[in-house]
């Protein structure tokens, strides 16, 4: 079954910096690919599906791209509302997974 | 709007089993891939199990043989059967729609299942 491995566990950042979260999976996959976001209490909420397409609703700030086993969410200006946790999911036949996760913190 | 709402979760007995359902509103569940998401205490998201529209369904090595993912289309609702019941199935279970290449996907907001003696 394939794995999935975020990178950093841990990110802390500035309001205004770019961040950019890497997932990594352990044989090459098709383009569906998710990156969620999750904050304390709270149930998770989808910002990219299929790589790069953004959910209806998510601020254009979010974009995701990759393709293979490389795969990055990319946030361009970092905002108070975006300290959270997130998680990338492979969706598709007949095994999906998730990342163990990437808690983005105050620096 | 897309609404979808578990309910079932509760206290059980390891080796004992208990049934979660996730009743959707906006949308039809038969005609959508469904998916059971969880996640233990401070621990991250686990995926669980997805029926395909197609009724084809799949699980996690952690719960197969254990679980049973199901549509009750007459009341338009996901269920989840979840038998011999284990410590670690401890967790918050989300339901999930997932449009695969489509915008609005939806989760539920938890039911959660307590495994303890």
């Amino acid at each position: 079954d394939i794995q999935m491995t975020q990178s950093p566990s841990t990110l802390s950042a500035s309001v205004g910096d770019r961040v950019t979260i890497t997932c990594r999976a352990s044989q090459s996959l098709t383009s569906w690919l998710a990156w969620y976001q999750q904050k304390p209490g709270k149930a998770p909420k989808l910002l990219i599906y299929k790589t790069s397409s953004l959910e209806s609703g998510v601020p254009s700030r979010f974009s995701g791209s990759g393709s293979g086993t490389e795969f990055t969410l990319t946030i361009s200006s970092l905002q108070p509302d975006d300290f959270a946790t997130y998680y990338c999911q492979k969706y598709n036949s007949y095994f999906w997974t998730f990342g163990q996760g990437t808690k983005v913190e105050i620096k | 709007e897309v609404q979808l709402v578990e309910s079932g979760g509760g206290l059980v007995q390891p080796g004992g089993s208990l049934r979660l359902s996730c009743v959707a509103s906006g949308f039809t569940v038969s005609r959508e891939y469904m998916s059971w998401v969880r996640q233990a205490p401070g621990k991250g998201l686990e995926w669980v199990s997805v029926i395909y529209s197609g009724g084809s369904t799949y699980y996690a090595d952690s719960v197969k043989g254990r679980f049973t993912i199901s549509r009750d289309n007459s009341k338009n609702t996901l269920e989840l059967q979840m038998s011999s019941l284990r410590a670690d199935d401890t967790a918050v279970y989300y339901c999930v729609r997932v449009r695969w290449d489509l915008p609005g996907w939806a989760w539920g907001q938890g039911t959660l299942v307590t495994v303890s003696s």
